[in-house]
């Protein structure tokens, strides 16, 4: 089955040591997002990809970055994570070409914990 | 500033009756809504959508109406079933200047049902 699949699905940190997570796609889509999620709060989305293209959000702390090296790959990096960045990280695609008509695909997403 | 609000964190019904998730909105450019469906440790998943051109969708046991006027939409699950019980996001996209779309999502609602 075409899926979006992230690694690892919990990953503990330790207070600025630097972290990757990673997501894949097999459904081809040229856009990649990555969101942010703590607990009770609405997912937000700290920046996402149009085929190779970059876009970060205004409010996206310098200290998250991410790479695309190609269509399939996605990652994200936290230079110095901090306890504040604990939380679910969910990686998701879709079509740019299907508009609205092109819902979201999500991954199983990452949960972070920085001790 | 919360585009999309779901004011209620929570809602438990019997097995059998109806489910009623409301969510509400404050950006009157958006033109069209989803509905997202996420079990513990799963990614949230596309359930149903509606443009702002209709005031009703429906799929099987899923309805969702919307009411422009009120900045209102609402989402129906009858009859209710025990496999329901989930936390359901609603979500708007608004255009990005890349070509492609941001989902503003709202905190969601832990809909709990009972056997």
């Amino acid at each position: 089955d075409a899926m979006v699949i992230q690694n690892p699905r919990y990953q503990v940190t330790q207070f600025g040591k630097p972290v990757t997570l990673s997501c894949s796609q097999t459904l081809n889509h040229n856009v990649m997002y990555w969101y942010q999620q703590k607990s009770s709060q609405a997912p937000k989305l700290l920046f996402h990809y149009y085929d190779k293209d970059f876009n970060n959000e205004a409010d996206t702390p310098d200290n998250f970055q991410s790479r695309r090296p190609n269509t399939s790959f996605c990652f994200l990096d936290i230079r110095s994570p901090g306890l504040g960045d604990a939380a679910m990280y969910l990686c998701a695609t879709s079509t740019r070409t299907g508009g609205y008509n092109s819902p979201l695909h999500f991954g199983n997403g990452t949960r972070l914990t920085v001790t | 500033d919360q585009q999309v609000k779901q004011n209620s964190p929570s809602l438990s019904v019997q097995e059998g009756r109806i489910s009623i998730l409301n969510c509400d909105y404050t950006n009157s450019m958006f033109d069209y809504f989803l509905w997202y469906k996420k079990y513990p440790a799963e990614g949230p998943t596309f359930l149903i959508s509606i443009s702002s051109i209709k005031d009703k969708n429906e799929d099987g046991r899923f309805t969702v109406f919307l009411n422009k006027s009120a900045k209102h939409l609402s989402l129906h699950i009858v009859p209710s079933q025990p496999g329901d019980s989930a936390v359901y996001f609603c979500a708007a996209p608004t255009p990005l200047t890349s070509g492609t779309y941001k989902y503003i999502f709202g905190t969601g609602t832990r809909l709990k049902v009972l056997a």
